[in-house]
């Protein structure tokens, strides 16, 4: 079992939906990250969050607006999404002095209609 | 420009043979960790090796190990005896700056995609 859980597994919304992506860890990681998969494209980071504040300037379309309510909680809100946002949204964390890497969570299969 | 480069869409092994995953990267940070990891057709990503900018031996983790080649700036994996649960997808991955510096993401190349038949 992965120690960052994200829920839902799957989500199909209409464009006019709003709905909310979260991730959740309980291992004390500091950060942590939202990352989107699309078919043959790399990883794109969109938000990073460090001790429950946003601390990423990446251009991230204004539909999706992440929220840091603690440090074990990151959700990901959205609104008026469009077909191409259709992805996989995985949400990792991490340790400082962590070199065993980041710790992903099994994502959420979003599908837009 | 890319920092993280892997040029092979997909690699084809048989059971048993060991197979190199290319991966090189672009950072001018002297301080930096190289980083692998391995998703299967469920979505998860799975942390395999890690390889430090100043660490001086190559890394190894059971069946992989990492052929590092600093001054070519590559980061090789490779896979001894190949296994058919080793079919998946293949990424490098990059952080730049020290591990003190919290909230630095992982920056990714776009894969492999690994076959390993019988």
């Amino acid at each position: 079992d992965t120690e960052v859980t994200q829920t839902p597994k799957h989500l199909v919304m209409g464009m006019t939906n709003k709905k909310s992506l979260k991730c959740e860890q309980h291992m004390g990681h500091r950060a942590m990250y939202w990352y989107k998969q699309s078919a043959k494209k790399p990883l794109e980071l969109m938000f990073v969050y460090s001790l429950e504040e946003r601390v990423d300037n990446y251009s991230v379309p204004s539909r999706f607006s992440p929220e840091c309510p603690n440090s074990s909680l990151l959700n990901l809100h959205l609104h008026a999404l469009q077909p191409e946002d259709s992805a996989l949204y995985l949400c990792a964390s991490s340790q400082d002095r962590d070199r065993t890497g980041y710790t992903f969570g099994s994502g959420t299969r979003l599908t837009v209609v | 420009a890319q920092k993280i480069t892997q040029t092979q869409p997909g690699m084809f092994v048989q059971e048993k043979e060991a197979v190199t995953l290319d991966c090189t990267y672009d950072t001018s940070d002297p301080s930096y960790g190289l980083f692998w990891y391995k998703q299967p057709s469920s979505g998860e990503m799975i942390f395999l090796i890690y390889q430090g900018s100043y660490d001086q031996q190559n890394a190894t983790e059971g069946r992989y190990s990492l052929n590092f080649q600093k001054a070519r700036k590559s980061a090789n994996l490779v896979i001894s005896a190949s296994q058919l649960g080793d079919s998946a997808m293949y990424f490098c991955a990059m952080r730049e700056g020290p591990f003190a510096q919290a909230g630095t993401a992982l920056i990714f190349g776009k894969g492999t995609t690994l076959s390993v038949s019988s």
